[in-house]
């Protein structure tokens, strides 16, 4: 069954530092991945997807991230953070078939000026 | 464009109280449909999917069950309300695999439940 694991809890950067974000994921096929974000109550927003093509693929509110099938890896990154990306985000791929995603147990986000 | 409702977004129970959360979703067709739960610091749990109408997966045997009454209409249910089933409700949506590429779901703002 696929998995997705965000080694890091919690992240503190400060405001116009770069940022990363990681994602492993354990999938035997090509995999569908997704990157979210979730303000304190609030739904999840997609950020970004990849499922083929440009292994590096870009996002709303300046995100991108790059798929490294070698590391089964799917890191988010942005060059200059905000404080309004202060969030959780969560990775997550789809299920083979397609009816279902798989969520890492997400990331949060501190941003100090 | 797509819409997806949820309501209430704050809900106050007692034990053992009955449930009723509802999820709609407009500006589509026969989508999935999908419920999940945040407890606090515990990311999302998928609690139950729809494929149709009618059709429920359960993925978590609990105290909640699911119901998809219209096709884009879904609604939370419990009998008895535990302490447990305090949490962030989320309601997602998706374009049906066999006509979608991506898979990716659409998320409702959710309803928060505090069980008493």
């Amino acid at each position: 069954a696929q998995s997705v694991t965000q080694p890091d809890i919690h992240i503190t950067v400060s405001e116009g530092a770069s940022l990363e974000l990681r994602c492993n994921y354990s999938y035997g096929a090509t995999p569908y991945l997704f990157w979210y974000v979730q303000s304190p109550g609030q739904g999840l927003q997609l950020l970004l997807k990849y499922f083929s093509g440009d292994t590096l693929v870009q996002g709303i509110k300046g995100f991108e991230a790059e798929f490294k099938r070698s590391q089964s890896s799917f890191n988010l990154r942005k060059p200059s953070v905000h404080w309004s990306d202060a969030a959780e985000y969560f990775c997550a791929v789809g299920e083979e078939y397609g009816n279902k995603l798989v969520f890492g147990a997400g990331t949060i986000l501190r941003v100090k000026s | 464009s797509q819409t997806i409702h949820q309501w209430p977004a704050t809900l106050v129970q007692p034990v053992g109280s009955p449930l009723s959360l509802e999820c709609t979703v407009e500006g589509t067709s026969n989508p999935n449909l999908y419920w999940y739960r945040q407890a606090a610091g515990r990311g999302l749990q998928l609690l139950f999917y729809s494929v149709g109408i009618g059709q429920i997966s359960s993925e978590v045997p609990q105290n909640l069950s699911a119901s998809r009454p219209q096709d884009r209409q879904f609604i939370l249910s419990s009998k008895k309300l535990l302490l447990s089933d305090s949490g962030f409700y989320l309601c997602a949506w998706s374009v049906p695999p066999r006509l979608s590429m991506t898979y990716e779901q659409y998320f409702g703002p959710g309803t928060r439940l505090t069980v008493t």
